[in-house]
């Protein structure tokens, strides 16, 4: 079946620092992908979605670019801010085959003035 | 394996009936848990925080008579969906927050996840 795989954490950065929480996935059809992020005490927010091959998502100066070429879909983010401290999910969406959403672990990040 | 159940995975219910989804913590005691909608061709929708030992939260929009939840215990939330119509059909995911409860690292979980289809 359908699996995220997420980079495990917790990551500590400094403020200023670049950011790079590694996804892949495992699909058997072309699913949509999507990064969550939850900040403390909140539910789950869309932070970035990309719906096919090559496209490329992007929200508060995060990206991260669908390569089915190695079924990855890393987030990056050039300058963290102690703002960016919460738990970051890699999703995939496959509804063509009736599954809908998989999501990876998490990875917590922790950003230090 | 998994440390969050919900059931039942897939429900079928005629309209006008109400079904029950469970959320459980198998191995930690989550005081928040979170329910979400999935609308078609959509992201996840937060539809509500649940509290322990308390009322829960509704995001604008989700109507708390029809969508009752229910958090009794540490470790078991509920989400209710009363006199269900073909349009309440859609996938449900809950996830709970094991803050404080020696698990280190990510303190989300998610359930596997709810098919409604109301007929």
């Amino acid at each position: 079946g359908n699996s995220v795989t997420q980079m495990e954490g917790p990551v500590t950065l400094s403020e200023e620092a670049f950011l790079t929480i590694n996804c892949t996935y495992t699909a058997t059809g072309y699913p949509s992908l999507f990064w969550y992020v939850q900040y403390p005490g909140e539910g789950l927010q869309l932070l970035l979605k990309a719906t096919k091959a090559d496209d490329k998502g992007s929200n508060k100066g995060f990206e991260a670019t669908y390569r089915k070429e190695t079924t990855s879909f890393h987030l990056e983010k050039g300058s963290v801010q102690v703002s960016d401290s919460a738990v970051y999910f890699c999703a995939l969406s496959d509804q063509n085959y009736g599954q809908n959403f998989v999501f990876g672990p998490g990875t917590r990040l922790s950003v230090l003035p | 394996g998994a440390v969050v159940s919900q059931h039942p995975s897939r429900v079928i219910c005629k309209s006008g009936t109400s079904v029950k989804i469970e959320c459980r913590s198998l191995d930690f005691q989550a005081t928040t848990m979170f329910w979400y909608r999935q609308f078609p061709k959509k992201s996840l929708m937060l539809m509500a925080t649940s509290n322990e030992g308390s009322k829960a939260t509704y995001e604008q929009g989700v109507e708390k008579d029809k969508f009752l939840i229910n958090h009794a215990s540490l470790t078991l939330s509920t989400l209710t969906v009363t006199s269900a119509h073909p349009e309440d059909s859609s996938f449900y995911i809950c996830s709970a927050d094991s803050a404080g409860q020696g698990k280190g690292g990510n303190t989300i979980y998610f359930g596997e996840g709810s098919w409604l289809t109301v007929v």
